[in-house]
């Protein structure tokens, strides 16, 4: 069993609608939980990062942590074309950090 | 664009050879963090280094190793290079080890093909 879990996709929605994304772990010592944008060929983009649990909001993206299950999720408001891209959630313990496979992400227009 | 600088882009190679990967981090960064992405295993943490300093060591393969020198910047070796070790590998940095450390900033990639 890898330590983060997530559905690979593709996951295909039509602009504007809202995404959730989510992600499973479970190793209990995961102490910071964040959440990566990938574009095709690029290097992952740090999109959000929380500690407890709980919502973080930053503009169209929502970050929701509970601990209590394990489970991560991360909302996307009227989602864009331009946030077609595998969206990555990653955990750390102490300086190891892991992350999930990935979902793919489209968005139609 | 992050401000980290991943050279070369593209390395094609044989099987049996060694390759050296260089990471330039964000100007007043100390943590370097190097990954391997496939896609059978996603994104697999290799190993951090924090000032010159190993910090911590992910899945990283006894054939690879890292150093990271006084000017910052970190080298990656591959040696006796296999099929399975083609790959995107990428660096990251952030501003220290330790409650910034989840605050990573990746670099482009360097994509390895081994033939």
């Amino acid at each position: 069993q890898k330590e983060v879990e997530q559905d690979p996709g593709p996951l295909s929605v039509p602009e504007g609608a809202i995404v959730s994304l989510n992600c499973t772990y479970s190793n209990s010592a995961f102490q910071y939980f964040m959440w990566y944008r990938q574009y095709s060929r690029k290097g992952p983009e740090l999109l959000m990062y929380t500690y407890s649990s709980g919502n973080k909001e930053d503009g169209r993206f929502t970050a929701q942590v509970d601990k209590s299950s394990k489970y991560i999720s991360l909302f996307i408001r009227d989602s864009q074309p331009s946030d077609s891209a595998t969206y990555l959630c990653a955990s750390n313990y102490g300086q190891n950090f892991v992350f999930g496979p990935g979902t793919r992400l489209s968005v139609l227009p | 664009d992050s401000g980290v600088t991943q050279t070369p882009k593209h390395l094609i190679t044989a099987t049996g050879q060694r390759v050296t990967l260089r990471c330039s981090p964000r100007s007043g960064d100390l943590s370097v963090y190097w990954y391997q992405q496939s896609l059978d295993q996603g994104l697999q943490f290799l190993i951090h280094y924090y000032n010159g300093e190993e910090r911590a060591k992910g899945n990283i393969l006894e054939r690879f190793s890292a150093q990271q020198f006084p000017d910052l910047h970190s080298e990656l070796n591959l040696s006796s290079l296999e099929l399975g070790d083609s790959a995107l590998y990428f660096c990251a940095s952030s501003v220290d080890s330790g409650t910034l450390a989840y605050e990573q900033y990746f670099g482009p990639g360097t994509r390895l093909t081994v033939t």
